[in-house]
């Protein structure tokens, strides 16, 4: 099983829609999520934490099911700017210290 | 508030040659992670360097080494550069984890906007 699995897409949507994004992870230890954002050619650039069950951030929501390993990204109303690929994040303990392990990235096009 | 910054922006070497690219945290970062980027994958972590040492690594060969300078930049060093050495070299800063107690902060890394190497 790989470390973090992600639903590649690309997932095409209208603008105004909802779509949901799933990523899940293998190893129970970790304690931290995060989704990033990457535009094409660019950095991946923070998104959203999770470090509980959930967290809002007007129009993104992200949950997580420890249970299940689960993480999941909601984005509501979406715009023609949300277009870009959305990384899911687990860090990973090794040590006593924590390395980043990225998802493969699910692409997202929003269209008029 | 400076971000992350790398240099240089862009690369282009042959195979066989050896490259060093540069990364300045963010300031009040001690700790630096280098992730390389292959097109259409997610970033793969190579490794992380703190006080001057490298403390955790990546699966990446020895031909991949790196350096952390007391004023906390960082280089990546890849040697004997091969074809599929190509792809987007990413540096990322964030606290060191036993010093920063506030969950919230802690593993949060910020990104450079990367160096993108060609080899031919």
């Amino acid at each position: 099983r790989k470390e973090v699995e992600q639903d590649p897409g690309p997932f095409n949507v209208p603008e105004g829609a909802t779509v949901a994004f799933n990523c899940t992870y293998s190893n129970s230890a970790s304690q931290s999520f995060f989704w990033y954002r990457q535009d094409c050619r660019k950095e991946p650039k923070l998104l959203m934490s999770v470090y509980s069950s959930g967290n809002e951030d007007g129009r993104f929501t992200a949950q997580l099911n420890r249970a299940s390993q689960y993480i999941s990204l909601l984005i509501r109303d979406s715009k023609l700017s949300d277009s870009a690929t959305y990384l899911c994040v687990v860090p990973w303990p090794s040590g006593g210290y924590n390395k980043l392990i990225f998802g493969a990235g699910t692409r997202l096009a929003v269209h008029p | 508030d400076a971000g992350v910054t790398q240099s240089p922006t862009h690369l282009i070497k042959t195979r066989g040659q050896q490259v060093t690219l540069r990364c300045s945290p963010k300031s009040g970062h001690d700790t630096v992670s280098w992730y390389q980027q292959a097109l259409g994958q997610g970033p793969q972590f190579i490794f992380q360097y703190y006080e001057e040492e490298e403390r955790q690594r990546g699966n990446f060969p020895d031909r991949f080494s790196g350096h952390q300078f007391p004023n906390y930049s960082s280089e990546l060093n890849v040697n004997a550069l091969l074809l599929g050495d190509s792809a987007l070299y990413l540096c990322a800063s964030s606290f060191d984890l036993k010093r920063e107690r506030q969950r919230a902060l802690r593993d949060t890394q910020y990104f450079g906007p990367g160096t993108r190497l060609t080899v031919l």
